[in-house]
């Protein structure tokens, strides 16, 4: 069965500092990986997804994420933070795009001005 | 409507009443997703429905969750003589058929349930 290990519940970063949130998955067969992204008081979005294309995938509002299966990873970067993307931020995977989500934990991240 | 749309978004029980949700998909899509979420646990994956097929309810915790999904639309959480632990936002997803293989499941802002 597929899971989902989120390193770090909460994350501060500065404004204009690099933002890694770091996420390991564990599968049985070639995974699909989302991040979603939940700003306060709203429903969760997609902020990017793998789907065995490339493994650099790029996302909304500057986000992106390297796949990499030898260390099973599939880790948020964005160079620079900016006050607006303080939210959570959950690590999904599916077998294959077959099976219902499973998501992390999440990350909190907190931007300082 | 636009997206999808749940109901109620807060709702107050007593310890063993019964409660229902409801959640409205985004039309024409054809999967449809309840999670809860709970602080500090993420979500976790409760039912799944995708068409006329029978519904994946290896998620739900004990007998009494239950979900129905009418006309292949609306669907309904129950849960049955509520306990505190079931204190939790639950969340609705919907999702077109392909939804995972296009990558998105389209998520309502959720039903915020606190049983006291």
């Amino acid at each position: 069965a597929q899971s989902v290990t989120q390193l770090g519940s909460h994350v501060s970063v500065s404004e204009g500092a690099l933002v890694l949130l770091r996420c390991n998955y564990s599968s049985s067969v070639p995974p699909y990986l989302f991040w979603y992204v939940q700003y306060p008081n709203q429903g969760l979005q997609l902020l990017l997804k793998y789907t065995s294309a490339a493994t650099l995938v790029k996302g909304i509002n500057g986000f992106e994420a390297e796949f990499k299966k030898s260390e099973t990873s599939f880790h948020l970067t964005k160079p620079s933070a900016h006050m607006s993307d303080a939210a959570e931020y959950f690590c999904a995977v599916s077998d294959q795009g077959n099976t219902p989500l499973v998501f992390g934990k999440g990350t909190r991240l907190s931007v300082i001005a | 409507g636009a997206g999808v749309s749940q109901s109620p978004s807060n709702k107050v029980t007593e310890k063993g009443k019964d409660v229902e949700l409801r959640c409205d998909p985004i039309s024409g899509h054809t999967a449809l997703y309840w999670y809860r979420q709970s602080l500090g646990q993420g979500l976790e994956f409760l039912i799944y429905f995708q068409g006329n097929s029978a519904p994946d309810k290896s998620g739900l915790p004990s007998d009494r969750f239950s979900a129905e999904r009418t006309g292949g639309s609306v669907s309904t959480l129950t849960i049955q003589r509520t306990q505190q632990e079931d204190s939790a936002v639950y969340l609705c997803a919907s999702s077109l058929m392909q939804g995972l293989a296009s990558g998105e499941l389209f998520f309502g802002e959720g039903s915020r349930l606190t049983v006291l």
